[in-house]
């Protein structure tokens, strides 16, 4: 499995587009970029995938460099209740297991 | 729908008892995990079902840590003579084969 690396802290106002960066730069072309999050007290919670192509849902947009070594995670219109530690892991669909590492603490500010 | 749940919330045991704790998938899921979470880290994969067999189980610290899944839908994570160093959140998740993972609440450990 390739191994993330984000930034360990973030701050975004409200209103704004939180934008979270991510490297995996040891990503294998089979493998997908997985992008959860977790609330205080909260068991993580999917956001959005994507292989190479930029993806986008109700909740997130994720853009994929074109070498696929790194992504980011934007949140158009961040609100308080974006307040979390948001996670980028990589593995192959339907994976058997997510490997998590320490996900970037994101504080939404009024 | 309902989600995964895990019971109980909360538990808290003495140094060396055994401890059970249940996962109820979403139904129709056919994959199910456990993973652990220590404070202010990410979640740490121990084991994952498909159907009744447990697909990878390299996650599992040592013996004492044992999971079943019997019928293919409830799972049951047992801990023989609990460590101080076992307290943590237990986190369950399930899936269809081939999508993303939803998660439970957790169980909070605490080994006293």
């Amino acid at each position: 499995d390739a191994k993330t690396t984000q930034p360990p802290s973030m701050d975004c106002a409200e209103g704004r587009a939180a934008n979270l960066p991510c490297n995996h730069s040891t990503i294998s072309g089979n493998e997908y970029v997985y992008w959860y999050r977790q609330i205080h007290s909260q068991g993580p919670q999917y956001i959005i995938h994507g292989l190479k192509n930029n993806e986008t849902n109700e909740m997130a947009s994720l853009i994929i460099t074109e070498d696929r070594k790194s992504s980011t995670l934007i949140l158009p219109h961040a609100t308080l209740r974006d307040t979390a530690v948001y996670y980028c892991t990589a593995g192959r669909k339907g994976a058997q297991k997510l490997v998590f590492g320490q996900g970037t603490r994101l504080t939404i500010n009024p | 729908g309902a989600g995964v749940s895990q019971t109980p919330s909360n538990k808290v045991t003495e140094k060396g008892k055994y401890v059970e704790l249940r996962c109820d998938p979403i139904s129709g899921h056919t994959a199910l995990y456990w993973y652990r979470q220590s404070l202010g880290q990410g979640p740490e994969f121990l084991i994952y079902f498909q159907g009744t067999g447990a697909a990878d189980d390299s996650g599992l610290p040592n013996d004492r840590f044992f999971a079943v899944r019997p019928e293919g839908s409830v799972s049951t994570l047992k801990i023989q003579r609990t460590e101080r160093g076992d307290s943590a959140v237990y986190l369950c998740a399930s899936s269809s084969e081939g999508t993303e993972q939803y998660f439970g609440p957790g169980t909070r450990l605490t080994v006293t």
